[in-house]
């Protein structure tokens, strides 16, 4: 019930093109839903966060986009950059929990 | 500048040898944590501390101790009891350990055993 699921775990995607990973919980006391970003050799840092009482949220070229009824949630890159190949991982806490659980990584490779 | 230190960058192990991971901080953090990392593992959350003088376990402690004598640091060490220690070990603060808190990681410390 603590895991969250995180797919696919490698992504291959053209200059240009939209990137997209999904994530899938179970808990339902996760209330907040970071991603973030890691490149090679380097701590990760957070790219973007949502909470469960919006569907949508939208920074530049990411959007998060949030279901809480199929409890899944997914980040879209558009126009992507090959300087956004990284490793990204989902995330999910929630209130009380001093945890933050987080998915396996999609390694983003975004090719010239 | 504010940030997380990590130090070594690379770390090596002997066979039955304890060895110790640094993490400074100078953000003025309450919560520390400190993860493992594996390919396609994710993070895996070794121990975190809420406040000075304060840990818990996480899910992968067993092999590893840690102390909080000071705000700003808290130092893991990888014992003998680990057998399995190779990894990416990543330390992190955030404001306090509430839900809603950003994670600011440190660039990270790769122990090998030799």
């Amino acid at each position: 019930q603590q895991q969250v699921k995180q797919s696919p775990q490698s992504l291959i995607v053209q200059k240009g093109g939209i990137s997209i990973i999904n994530c899938a919980y179970e808990n339902t006391a996760f209330d907040y839903f970071p991603w973030y970003q890691q490149f090679p050799g380097k701590g990760p840092a957070l790219l973007i966060a949502i909470r469960p009482d919006v569907s949508e949220k939208k920074e530049g070229r990411f959007t998060i986009s949030f279901n809480k009824s199929a409890k899944q949630f997914s980040l879209h890159i558009m126009d992507s950059q090959p300087g956004d190949s990284a490793t990204y991982f989902c995330a999910a806490s929630y209130t009380g929990g001093f945890k933050t659980i987080f998915g396996a990584g999609t390694r983003l490779f975004v090719k010239a | 500048d504010g940030g997380i230190t990590q130090s070594p960058k690379y770390l090596f192990r002997k066979e039955g040898q304890n060895v110790t991971l640094s993490c400074e901080q100078n953000l003025n953090h309450d919560a520390m944590y400190w993860y493992r990392q594996d390919p396609g593992q994710g993070l895996r959350l070794i121990y975190y501390s809420q406040i000075v003088n304060d840990f818990q376990k996480g899910d992968i402690a067993e092999g590893y101790s840690v102390s909080r004598e000071k705000k700003e640091s808290f130092p893991l060490t990888v014992t003998s009891a680990q057998k399995n220690p190779t990894a990416f070990y990543l330390c992190a603060s955030s404001l306090t350990s509430g839900s809603f808190e950003t994670q600011y990681f440190g660039p990270g410390t790769r122990l090998l055993v030799l």
